[in-house]
């Protein structure tokens, strides 16, 4: 069974552009998260689909952050314009919702971005 | 409101020597907890989970962890460390009420002597 699959893997870019990353959670998974992990910490959800729809973004930076999940299938995450505090490891995790918390989270190597 | 605390940010074992690390978690019900394991470059990969019935969990790669309500703890133990385990290691709490989203610990970067 294929697992989470993220791209790209690492991202330089300046201060102000912009940056898109894409994600294939594992097939079936309707559940589909995005976290942010800055060293030192560890993750931070930002956004929480379920299919297409959103279920918690109260931790995603709404003016500078964006996803979507066209078809319930695969997602972007952007950040426009970017700032130096966005340096960080983003990863995107699915699960198969049976709902309750139990689900466990399944998590895809994630996209290391430096914001220089 | 949920929380996780790992206290020990860094720990150096041998290799050989036994392993336990702490999570402490705040949450008013019954928590169903995690610990995942993140090697460097790589995303989390899950090591047990805790949701009910025995306090005692089998995981992955020779792990167990102990859920303790009376000390609200969910400690990581393995009886012999091997230089493979060398990696970062976070407790998260589920079932945050209303969502399904995890809370994680800052993690515990575990280095594995020779």
């Amino acid at each position: 069974e294929a697992g989470v699959a993220q791209s790209p893997r690492y991202k330089i870019i300046e201060k102000r552009q912009s940056v898109a990353f894409w994600c294939n959670p594992i097939s079936g998974h309707a559940t589909l998260y995005w976290y942010q992990q800055i060293l030192g910490q560890g993750p931070k959800l930002l956004i929480q689909f379920q299919n297409n729809g959103v279920v918690d973004d109260s931790q995603l930076p709404k003016d500078r952050f964006s996803a979507e999940r066209l078809k319930g299938v695969d997602s972007t995450l952007k950040i426009q314009p970017a700032k130096l505090e966005d340096s960080a490891v983003y990863l995107c995790a699915s699960s198969f919702p049976r709902g309750r918390g139990t689900d466990t989270q399944y998590f895809g190597p994630g996209t290391r971005l430096t914001v220089l | 409101a949920q929380s996780v605390t790992q206290p020990d940010i860094h720990i150096t074992v041998s290799e050989g020597a036994s392993l336990e690390l702490r999570c402490n978690y705040s949450y008013g019900a019954t928590p169903y907890l995690f610990w995942y394991v993140q090697s460097p470059g790589q995303g989390l990969q899950l090591l047990l989970k805790y949701f009910s019935g025995d306090t005692l969990v089998q995981g992955i790669k020779g792990f167990e962890a102990e859920f303790k309500r009376s000390q609200s703890s969910f400690n990581l133990r393995k009886p012999s460390v091997h230089w493979s385990d060398a990696a970062e290691y976070f407790c998260a709490v589920g079932a945050v009420p209303g969502t399904y989203k995890y809370i994680f610990g800052t993690g515990t970067r575990l280095k594995v002597l020779a």
